[in-house]
Formats: structure tokens, sequence, C-alpha cells
């Protein structure tokens, strides 16, 4: 099955900084990438995702980037706010399977 | 904007008591999920549902699990016999399509003593 690695665990950036957020996956058979941002006690909730067609996808502060071959990708968020403050998960959908595989998730803290 | 929701968000039980938990996904979705988050951890996979069964099911999703579609809007999750380590917030998703976006509950927070 499909087995998502996310790194680093924990990031903390002040505010107006970048994030980056990297996860690698090992089915080659994913064609589906999802990010999830959960706040504390909240759903996750869908923020951006990305399919094995496109290299990179952007929606303003956020954007994603996919390198199939190496089996990664990756979440960027530019000029943090407080608000970014959560967690964030990266997921994989193998083209023929229905789950999501989930990472480990990556607390961020954006520093006023 | 619809939203899956979810009920209780909070439930208590004893060890060996059976729960059920509910959900009344997105109504033009056809494709159902739960999953489950233990305190801390990652968002693993339970089972996903389609057409009326079963369409994969994870390792965790033993005989004490079972989901059911009782009527057009609801969505359940049942665990027969609860044991300590089934304490964890379980989330419900429902899809449109297998291929798209899942888009997932507020959770119950299962709390078994």
């Amino acid at each position: 099955g499909e087995n998502v690695e996310q790194h680093p665990s924990t990031l903390s950036v002040q505010e107006g900084d970048s994030a980056v957020i990297k996860c690698t996956y090992s089915d080659s058979a994913s064609n589906y990438f999802p990010w999830y941002k959960q706040e504390l006690g909240k759903r996750p909730q869908l923020i951006i995702d990305i399919r094995s067609n496109v290299g990179e996808k952007k929606d303003q502060r956020i954007a994603v980037t996919l390198n199939k071959t190496a089996k990664h990708f990756s979440l960027h968020i530019t000029e943090t706010q407080p608000e970014d403050s959560a967690v964030y998960f990266c997921a994989a959908n193998p083209s023929n399977d229905y789950k999501l595989s989930f990472g480990a998730g990556t607390t961020v803290t954006v520093r006023a | 904007e619809p939203e899956v929701t979810q009920t209780p968000s909070h439930q208590v039980t004893q060890m060996g008591q059976e729960v059920i938990l509910r959900c009344v996904p997105i109504s033009n979705h056809l494709y159902f999920y739960w999953y489950r988050q233990i305190l801390g951890q990652k968002v693993e996979f339970l089972v996903s549902f389609y057409n009326n069964e079963i369409s994969e099911k994870s390792e965790i999703f033993d005989d004490q699990f079972s989901v059911e579609r009782p009527d057009g809007s609801n969505f359940t999750l049942k665990i027969r016999s609860t044991k300590l380590e089934d304490s964890a917030m379980y989330f419900c998703a429902s899809s449109a399509d297998s291929y798209n976006e899942q888009f997932f509950g507020p959770g119950t927070r299962l709390t078994v003593l």
C-alpha cells in the first residue's frame, strides 16, 4: 500500500516569512495529492490539491509542487500570517484506490 | 456551502459497549469514508463505501466494525464491543467520485473508559 512520509514534524516561522513542508510517497500509481489544514479541535480542510498531470499549482499565498520522478511533493506558504498556524497534512491517493493515505502532519507556528 | 455533519460530537462509553457514530454526507456525493485520528497522530483510513457496499477497508477495520447506509442520507459506523484503544476522533468524509476531493465532517470524539 501507499506510504507517505512528511517533514518536518514542526515548523516555526516569523510572520511574513515562507514555510515549506515536504512529503514523499511510495506508490508510483498515486495521482492525486491533497493538502489539508487542521486547526486545533477542528476538521481537516482541503487547502490545495494537485494531480499527477501537472507539476505546480498556485492559489494566492499557497503553492504545491510535484515531482513524479522523485515521488515527492511540497507545500509552500508565502507571507505567512498568524492564522496560518495549524497542523498541515499531506496525502496521496493511488489511481486504483479509494482511500487517502496521510502523512504524519506538520505543526506550523507563525510567530507574530 | 454544503458540509458533512456528524453526531454526536463527543461520545463516552464503557469498554465492551456498542457505539454507533452517525454521519450525514453531502447530498450529491456517492463515496463515503470513515477515518480515525488518535490524539496527536495522523489521520488513518478505516473504510470506504460506494453503491451500498464496502469498497475498501483497512486492517484496523476488523470484525468489531461495521458500516451502514440505513436510508438516503445517513452513513453510520458501528463498533460492537469497544476497546480502550478505540478512543480517538472519528471523521466521516464524502466525495463526489473516488478521484476527487474528500470533504471531512467535524468528527466525533470517542472516549472509551
